[in-house]
């Protein structure tokens, strides 16, 4: 069984719409919930992180934890097309300690 | 605040050969950490340092090591490099173990 898991798109949107990206995790135990972006050729770039149930907000882009179903998602409003990237989804704490977990990552392309 | 800075960040070596890859965190971060990136596998975690002590490490062979210094700056070696170790090596840093870690734009590392 995969510890993070993800659809790998790709995932395509027209510009002012919303995107969805999910991640399921399977350490029960894991505590803290994160979201990069990785624009290709670049490095991650943290865009949110939440660590208790429910949704948090930061402009765009909100993230939602439902820790009894181990699910993570993050939403992405009026989506534009520099949006377009992959998403990583990593997880922390658990079994894996301090260390980051990822999924493989969802490739999201916005058109306009 | 400067950003997490690698060098070297373009390195091709031969078979055999060793390598030292070098990061300087965030400047008040304490604790880095260290990541292999390929288009199989994905992001996985190599190690953390945290006060100049490895307090974290994944399944990799002992020829990934690492070490840590009293101003927090992180070097990681790579030793009788195979073929396989071609990577993006990606370096991150982070305040609290908590928290989500900002990486460095990483050091791709061609073994040819």
């Amino acid at each position: 069984q995969k510890e993070v898991e993800q659809n790998s798109g790709p995932l395509s949107v027209p510009e002012g719409a919303i995107a969805s990206l999910n991640c399921t995790y399977s350490d029960r135990g894991s505590q803290s919930f994160f979201w990069y972006r990785q624009y290709s050729g670049k490095s991650p770039e943290l865009i949110m992180f939440i660590y208790s149930n429910g949704d948090k907000e930061d402009g765009r882009f909100t993230a939602q934890l439902n820790k009894a179903s181990q699910y993570v998602s993050l939403l992405i409003r009026d989506s534009q097309p520099s949006d377009s990237a992959t998403y990583l989804c990593a997880v922390k704490g658990g079994q894996a300690g301090t260390a980051l977990i990822f999924g493989k990552g969802t490739t999201l392309s916005v058109s306009s | 605040k400067a950003g997490v800075t690698q060098t070297p960040r373009y390195l091709i070596k031969t078979r055999g050969q060793q390598v030292t890859l070098s990061c300087s965190p965030i400047s008040g971060h304490r604790s880095v950490s260290w990541y292999q990136q390929t288009p199989g596998q994905g992001l996985q975690f190599l190690f953390e340092y945290f006060s100049e002590t490895q307090r974290n490490k994944g399944n990799f062979p002992g020829r990934f090591s690492g070490r840590q210094f009293s101003n927090s700056r992180s070097e990681m070696n790579v030793s009788t490099l195979e073929l396989g170790d071609s990577a993006l090596y990606l370096c991150a840093s982070s305040l609290e173990a908590r928290e989500g870690q900002y990486f460095g734009p990483g050091t791709r590392l061609t073994v040819t």
